[in-house]
């Protein structure tokens, strides 16, 4: 699976949009962008996956590079419960020996600020 | 539509003694994950089951844990003789049986909480 790099951490004012960067410069055509999240104490929580295309959620937005070297997840209006630790994971769809198995990376701690 | 189901949230164990940790997949997913989080670390992939099949196990320490996901009920993480090292959130994750080509996203529990005195 294809090392991914994000900032250790990052604030956003509570109301306005958290851009959340990843690279990811080593992709492969067939495998996915996946984003999760850790809200503290919980469980990861799956937020959106893509390929190619940009894609778009009830909780989140996709932006994926035309070179995919690149994404951001987008939540368009942060609340306070949006403060969490996300993961952007890129993996091929499954494989026969590891299923859906996903590597969590450090990740990045957001912060929304009142 | 229920979720990840993990049982027993919490659990204190004395050194020496068995844990049994639960997990319930979502309904219509036949693949189940297993995660360990030590104290202030990232979730480490531990083992990936399927019904009756433990497919890749290589996350798993060598002695004392197990894994099953039998034909009918949870999957159970099974730790014995517990030491301190032990205490972590356990999370159990599940996915579809995949359809075709496409990502099948995993969907985890909230853990299992394990407090080794």
């Amino acid at each position: 699976d294809a090392k991914t790099t994000q900032p250790p951490s990052m604030d956003c004012a509570e109301g306005r949009a958290a851009n959340l960067p990843c690279n990811h410069s080593t992709i492969s055509g067939n495998e996915y962008v996946y984003w999760y999240r850790q809200i503290h104490s919980q469980g990861p929580q799956y937020i959106i996956h893509g390929l190619k295309n940009n894609e778009t959620n009830e909780m989140a937005s996709l932006i994926i590079t035309e070179d995919r070297k690149s994404s951001t997840l987008i939540l368009p209006h942060a609340t306070l419960r949006d403060t969490a630790v996300y993961y952007c994971i890129v993996r091929v769809a499954r494989q026969e020996t590891s299923g859906s198995r996903l590597t969590f990376g450090e990740g990045t701690q957001l912060t929304v600020n009142p | 539509n229920a979720g990840v189901m993990q049982n027993p949230r919490h659990l204190v164990r004395r050194r020496g003694q068995e844990a049994r940790l639960r997990c319930s997949p979502m309904k219509g997913h036949s693949h189940v994950y297993w995660y360990r989080q030590l104290p202030e670390e990232g979730l480490k992939f531990m083992v990936y089951l399927q019904k009756e099949n433990i497919i890749d196990e290589s996350g798993m320490p060598k002695e004392r844990f197990s894994a099953e996901f039998p034909k009918e009920g949870p999957s159970i993480l099974r730790i014995q003789q517990v030491v301190r090292g032990d205490s972590a959130a356990y999370f159990c994750a599940s996915s579809p049986l995949p359809q075709g080509q496409g990502a099948s996203p995993l969907h985890f529990g909230n853990g299992t909480r394990l407090t080794v005195t």
